[in-house]
Parts: structure tokens; sequence; C-alpha cells
């Protein structure tokens, strides 16, 4: 049973398009992370949200946690070939809890 | 160092054989952790070292696979009588402490088992 749902999981868009991926559980989570990975190399932190409902934008992308904390989202606006990836989510189940439970994450295509 | 390093970057080993994936942490911090990527998988956690704790070692999948932390730095994953299925990349983070903070994670080591 996968702990984190991520869709869609594969995504292919034109440069410039909007998007948002998505990230559930059935599991409430005391904090929740965003990663990104290029191929070759590890993922890297884009932001983490704490706080049921909090929004945090990070130039073009936008990351919601849900209000129940089991859920999130992550838009981009105006979508760049830089911004080619594969997305993970990532969270952890308890206060204190130091193990990182991993989405399968969306693998994101911008065609120039 | 800047970042985390692993060495080596891909290793081609023979069925059967061992084989030993090194990780350097960022200087100072105190968390390290061992996660493998299998192809159209998740990361799955393998095992945690936190300064001078017994490490948690419940990820591992069989008693084939081990990993140390000597000095409270540099780790080292073996990996005995490597099957097919063990091919996949095997990354390792660190991170200032274990309380909620972000991974910063090295490149990986991309094991092909043949």
């Amino acid at each position: 049973t996968q702990l984190l749902e991520q869709s869609p999981q594969f995504l292919s868009i034109q440069e410039g398009e909007n998007l948002t991926v998505y990230c559930n559980s059935s599991s409430v989570f005391s904090s929740l992370q965003w990663y990104r990975q290029e191929p070759g190399e590890g993922p890297v932190l884009l932001v983490t949200v704490v706080t049921g409902g909090e929004v945090k934008k990070l130039k073009r992308l936008t990351f919601q946690f849900g209000d129940a904390r089991k859920d999130s989202s992550l838009h981009i606006t105006a979508a760049q070939p830089g911004d080619t990836g594969l997305y993970l989510c990532a969270g952890r189940t308890g206060a204190g809890s130091y193990q990182l439970t991993f989405g399968k994450g969306t693998k994101l295509s911008v065609i120039p | 160092g800047a970042g985390v390093s692993q060495s080596p970057s891909n290793k081609v080993t023979e069925k059967g054989k061992d084989v030993e994936l090194r990780c350097d942490p960022i200087s100072g911090h105190t968390a390290l952790y061992w996660y493998r990527q299998s192809l159209g998988q998740g990361l799955e956690f393998l095992i945690y070292f936190q300064g001078n704790s017994a490490p948690d070692k419940s990820g591992l999948p069989s008693d084939r696979f081990s990993a140390e932390r000597t000095g409270g730095s540099v780790s080292t994953l073996t990996i005995q009588r490597t099957q097919q299925e063990d091919s996949a990349v095997y990354l390792c983070a660190s991170s200032f402490n274990s309380d909620g903070g972000g991974y910063t994670f090295g490149s990986g080591t991309r094991l092909t088992v043949v």
C-alpha cells in the first residue's frame, strides 16, 4: 500500500502553460515536503509545509497543504523547460518523526 | 564538504559479488539516511543513523544488506551476494538534525547487477 499517492504520474505540456500536480493520502502528516529531481541527480528540496491550509509561493511555484494535512498540491504558472523533472512529495507522520515517506513522483516534461 | 558526496557514481557488478557504496555527508549534519530508488518506484527507506544512537535498520530488505557509519561521518552501505533485483539507484541524504528539516541528497550510486 502506497502511503502517498501522486498524480498524474506523467505530464507533458507546452512552455507557458499552467499545471497542477497532486499528492494525496489517507494519513495525516505533521509536515510535508516537495522535492524536484533531475536525471542523474538526487532530489532537491523545494519547500516544507507544516500547517493545515498553508500556502507557500516560490516564484512561479505555489504549494498548498490541505486543511486536514492529508494532501498537498503544487501549481506551476507559465511552465518553462527548466521546470522539467521528477516532482516528489514526502511526508512525516508524526512530530519528531525522522523518517520521510516518499510518493512515486510526477514526471513533468515542458516542451519548448 | 559543500554537499553530500557519494561514490562510486556508477557500479556494474556480477551477480553474487559483494559491493560497497560510500556516502560522505555534509560536515556537521548529525543525521544520515540511505534510500533506494528503483525504476517506477518511489524512494524506499533503508537505514537511518543519528549521532551515536543505534541505527534504525528497519528498512533493510534482507540480511545481505548492512551499513555502518564511522566516527559520526562517512557511511558505507554493503550489499553481499548481489542479486539482479538489487539493481537500483542508492541515494544517501543528510540533515542537520532529525526534527523536521529537509534532507540534502547526494547524486546517488547507480548499481547494475548483471
